[in-house]
């Protein structure tokens, strides 16, 4: 069945870096767009990035726009999220989810990674 | 940019009741409705997707209406698993979402 895990949350300081991964299985990986959604404590969910099935395609919500990059590795059934000069704002679980039909539908989650921006 | 707004942003609720939850999109999209269920401490899950189909494995009390700008969804009959809370989302915008609690 579908699978997603990510993995690479912490603590880490403002300013600085840290990188997500979801490691992908159950399915065709290189077929599917892959979102990254956060959600900060107590809050509701935020869209951050979507890359396309071949990785051609990227987008960013605009508070990450320049400081996040999405990434993925087909031959290896990952993605990754890139998470440059980090704020207390970034704080949140950080969940992938599988796009369906091309249209936005999250049809499958990760547990998700917890991110903790504090000095 | 879309934004999409739910009402109401709680509710409460007792076992088996019917339960009507609303959204509104700022403008018409070509990205489908979807609907998603997050209990505590847990991921979201795909409820309805294209306003109004079902996910698999989905319970059939679940159902969504609407077109245009305005949609809707409804539990016809509450159950104690269905305390939790809702998200309605279009493209890359989620609603602000809607707990529904035990009355």
């Amino acid at each position: 069945q579908v699978h997603l895990v990510e993995s690479g949350g912490g603590v880490v300081q403002p300013g600085r870096s840290l990188t997500l991964s979801c490691a992908a299985s159950g399915f065709t990986f290189n077929s599917f767009g892959i979102h990254w959604v956060r959600q900060a404590p107590g809050k509701g969910l935020e869209w951050v990035a979507l890359i396309s099935y071949d990785g051609s395609e990227k987008y960013y919500a605009v508070s990450v726009e320049g400081r996040f990059t999405i990434s993925r590795d087909n031959s290896k059934n990952i993605l990754y999220l890139q998470m440059d000069s980090l704020t207390v704002d970034d704080t949140a679980v950080y969940y992938c989810a599988r796009d369906y039909l091309r249209n936005s539908v999250m049809d499958y989650w990760g547990q998700g990674t917890r991110v903790t921006v504090s000095s | 940019d879309i934004q999409m707004t739910q009402s109401p942003s709680s509710l409460s609720a007792s076992v088996g009741d019917r339960v009507t939850i609303t959204c509104r999109a700022s403008q018409s999209s070509r990205y489908y409705l979807n609907w998603y269920q997050q209990q505590p401490g847990k991921a979201p899950k795909l409820l309805i997707y294209g306003v109004s189909i079902l996910q698999s494995g989905a319970p059939s009390r679940f159902s969504g209406s609407g077109s245009g700008t305005d949609f809707t969804l409804t539990i016809s009959s509450l159950q104690p698993e269905d305390f939790a809370t809702y998200y309605c989302q279009q493209g890359r915008a989620f609603g602000q979402g809607t707990k529904v609690e035990i009355k």
